[in-house]
């Protein structure tokens, strides 16, 4: 596609409930970023893909949190048991090489935890 | 650990006026970012230095990388209403970004 889409844009879920959240990256990039970005903060690393394997994935705040990557495109953030420190919104990018290559990012999903 | 440090982080600005925004990292790196980003949307690509001492001007915004210092700028020249947003900076750390806290920017008559 012509850039990185992301769905849904805005999630609502009650806490304790399991949410999805998907990327669709750029056709051809071979590396996928999921970064949070909570209220008025600056955005926070939380995995890395290079094709479907996940070489980083230091910045998962906890188990509670996966991410997997299929066929080398789109790539889905799993959140079991959302807290209400889970609400923030999830951005995506992706980049034809991993480092130095510029980043694309993605609208963001907003998910709110009630 | 790769640290990216911005300031200020607030920055209220006239219309006309000069400024610069700092983007200081802790350790080496020969890439760096400058994004924008306006309320409630995504991150815009601004500017990418990939060598000490490149520099980059799109109308009225200027970047520019020391990577000796580790110290890029973001200079913004007779700011506008439109410049109106948050920036962030982010360096490159082996396989993903650092970003820094962001300088929200806000441009008044």
């Amino acid at each position: 596609g012509a850039g990185v889409s992301q769905s849904p844009s805005n999630k609502v879920t009650e806490k304790g409930k399991d949410v999805e959240l998907r990327c669709d990256p750029i056709s051809g990039h071979t590396a996928l970023y999921w970064y949070r970005q909570s209220l008025g903060q600056g955005l926070e690393f939380l995995i890395y893909f290079q094709g479907n394997s996940a070489p980083d994935k230091s910045g998962l705040p906890s188990d509670r949190f996966s991410a997997e990557r299929t066929g080398g495109s789109v790539s889905t953030l799993t959140i079991q048991r959302t807290q209400q420190e889970d609400s923030a919104v999830y951005l995506c990018a992706s980049s034809l090489r991993p480092v130095g290559y510029g980043y694309t990012f993605g609208s963001g999903t907003r998910l709110t935890v009630v | 650990e790769l640290k990216v440090e911005q300031n200020p982080l607030f920055l209220s600005m006239q219309e006309g006026k000069n400024y610069t925004i700092y983007c200081n990292y802790s350790t080496t790196s020969d890439r760096l970012y400058w994004y924008r980003q306006d309320p409630g949307k995504s991150l815009e690509s601004l500017f990418v230095l990939l060598s000490n001492g490149a520099v980059k001007q799109e109308g009225r915004l200027m970047a520019s990388l020391d990577t000796k210092a580790r110290l890029s700028t973001l200079h913004i020249t007779a700011a506008v209403h439109d410049l109106s947003a948050t920036y962030f900076c982010a360096v490159d750390d082996t396989d993903k970004l650092i970003f820094g806290t962001g300088t929200r920017l806000q441009v008044f008559p």
